[in-house]
Parts: C-alpha cells; structure tokens; sequence
C-alpha cells in the first residue's frame, strides 16, 4: 500500500471555524490532489498541487486554500467552515501526471459542519 | 468539457450473477479511462484501467474496453461474489490536465450470498 495518511480522520466543527486537514505521504511524489465526495457526485477536485509551493485550483475550490510547503504534506484549509463543506475528503498522490501512473488514495476525513 | 456518466445504482445482484455497470464519457481528444472501487470505509483503489482506444483493462475478473465510436468503457463481471460489494467509480484523465480525474457520481453494488 501507498504510504499516504490524512489526519485528522473525524473532525465535527462549527459553522465560522477555520479548520486544516493534512495529507502526508511517504511516497515521494510528486503531484497530490484533495478531493472531496459527496452523494450523487462522486469525487470532484478541490485543488491539487505538482510540486513544493505549486498549486492550482480545481472544480470546487471555493472556499478552500492549500498549501504545500514540503514534498510530504499537503494542507487543505477551510477558512471558515460552511454546512456545505460537509463532506469526506480524500488525498491522492500520483508519481506524474501520466496516465500510467496511477492515482493513490488516502482512507479519507469525514468533516461535519454544524 | 471533461465529464463522466455513469449508471445509477444502487445495483443489487445474487452471487456467480452477470454484471454491467454503464459508463460513457465527454472529453476532448484522447482520454485514458479508468474504474476505481471503494470498499466500505476505505479509500478509492485502481481496479482497471485502458489508455487508448480499443484497450481492453482487466483485474480480479472484471474488463472494460475502451470504445472510442460509443464513447464508453462498461465494467463487467461474469460471475460476482459478496467480497465484490462496494461503490464503483468510472473516470476519465486528459492529459493536459496534470493527472486530474473527472469522476463519475459512483455506483453502489451490493451482492448477496
């Protein structure tokens, strides 16, 4: 398996709270991507980043800022929780953007917000 | 735009039954197509994947080819069992979109002894 672990695994907050998941990875790759699941919508991209300090926006990014300081971690910050950002959140690592490279998932945060 | 339709479940099967699981997609010029499976609680895992057109992906006894004229790439399984349960996604990569996957909305399979 991957070595890929997000933190924290649960969260329950309130609405206005700002709130940061981490992604680690022991893998060394290079490209990771946060995205999150809801119900009648698969997986949709938040942001996603191909390299230390390079990042760019995906599907849904409102509301959401990433950081990515170090190889390893890959911070999504929600500002300010909203009811609407109620969702698990998977991270997912790739060696390149190639589509031979395949794409490893996290096990996930389920984040609710009161 | 890139987008990914897949059939709506849930789809409930008895065990050693024929399965389908519909996917077409939407993209511009070549896309590689991709299933992923999530087993409960868990994250996603690559199950199968085809990179161009005619490509047949097979794992664990599940194919899906890639029909470039029909725009498609259906998930089968001839004979399915209990452990094959879990929520099963299609998705496609452009790739001029730095590895970005377009999901479809995931279809729930659940298969009784």
């Amino acid at each position: 398996d991957a070595g890929i672990t997000q933190s924290p695994r649960h969260k329950v907050t309130e609405t206005g709270t700002p709130v940061t998941l981490r992604c680690h990875q022991t893998e060394n790759h290079r490209y990771m991507y946060w995205y999150r699941q809801d119900p009648g919508h698969g997986l949709r991209l938040i942001h996603y980043s191909y390299g230390v300090k390079d990042t760019d926006k995906g599907e849904v990014s409102d509301g959401y800022s990433v950081s990515r300081s170090k190889t390893e971690d890959f911070l999504l910050t929600l500002e300010s929780a909203t009811s609407s950002q109620t969702s698990v959140y998977f991270c997912a690592i790739s060696e390149s953007s190639s589509s031979y490279n395949e794409q490893f998932f996290g096990p996930g945060t389920r984040l609710t917000v009161l | 735009g890139n987008s990914v339709t897949q059939m709506e479940g849930p789809v409930t099967l008895s065990e050693e039954a024929f399965l389908t699981i519909n996917c077409t997609y939407t993209a511009t010029g070549y896309p590689s197509l991709f299933w992923y499976v999530q087993y409960p609680g868990e994250g996603l895992q690559l199950l199968l994947k085809a990179t161009k057109a005619d490509d047949k992906g097979s794992n664990k006894g599940f194919e899906a080819t890639y029909r470039k004229e029909t725009t498609s790439f259906h998930l089968e399984k001839g004979s399915v069992q209990v452990s094959d349960s879990a929520v099963y996604f299609c998705a496609l990569e452009r790739g001029s979109t730095l590895g970005r996957l377009y999901f479809g909305r995931g279809t729930q399979l659940t298969v009784w002894p």
